[in-house]
């Protein structure tokens, strides 16, 4: 099953915003408005930031902003602070065959 | 507050099989759908597969490196998730977590447990 493709690492300064882009498929990404991110620090479990492509759960902050356009999905985070650095992932449901596919991670880092 | 507990996790050797337990609390586990989803060492997160609840048919899916070689259950008594892996390989070395979404997330997962190192 191929992965969602992200980039590996991208940086910012704080108060900056930064994109974290998603590539699929039209079986995936571009198929379904499911798209989800993680934010995952170093040990820890990862953490819901944004559900079905813009969505975001109780407690997560408006910073935080999801996105799609056809089969490139994007999470920007405006504001940047310290405590944003963290591993991001991208989630996409991908029908009943695949299920859920995820990227493989982007390491931000907040200079 | 929904909470996730895992535990199970071993070193085994290859061919080998262990079992990973997944205990829930502070949310209705009979009506959850509930998945695994495991990160290898320095890499990103995979889903490995789910099962429904048994009011939507109690099945299990499962991705494609694991399918025929791991299997999910599910004690609604007891709240509880269960990953029964057999064959082990070592490319099945992980971190394994239990996760779910609450009421009206779908295809998504808010709850996660802290996860259980499976080495193989």
């Amino acid at each position: 099953q191929s992965a969602l493709t992200q980039p590996r690492s991208l940086s910012g300064s704080p108060g900056q915003s930064v994109t974290i882009s998603c590539t699929g498929t039209s079986s995936d990404v571009g198929g379904f408005d499911h798209v989800s991110w993680y934010q995952q620090h170093p040990g820890k479990a990862p953490k819901l930031m944004i559900y079905a492509v813009t969505k975001r759960p109780s407690g997560v902050p408006d910073r935080f902003s999801g996105s799609k356009s056809g089969t490139m999905a994007s999470l920007t985070i405006s504001g940047l602070q310290a405590e944003d650095e963290a591993d991001y992932h991208c989630c996409s449901y991908a029908g009943t065959d695949r299920n859920l596919i995820f990227g493989g991670g982007t390491s931000l880092t907040v200079l | 507050e929904a909470q996730l507990v895992e535990s199970g996790g071993a070193l085994v050797k290859p061919g080998g099989s262990v079992r990973l337990s997944c205990a829930a609390s502070g949310l209705t586990f009979t009506n959850a759908w509930m998945n695994w989803v495991r990160q290898a060492p320095g890499k990103g997160l995979e889903w490995i597969g789910r099962i429904k609840s048994k009011t939507d048919g109690g099945t299990a899916d499962f991705a494609s490196p694991v399918k025929g070689r791991f299997t999910i259950s599910r004690d609604d008594s007891k709240g509880t998730l269960y990953l029964q892996m057999n064959s082990l390989r070592i490319e099945d070395t992980a971190v394994y977590y239990c996760t779910t979404g609450s009421w009206g997330i779908f295809h998504a997962f808010d709850v996660w447990g802290q996860g259980t190192t499976v080495t193989v």
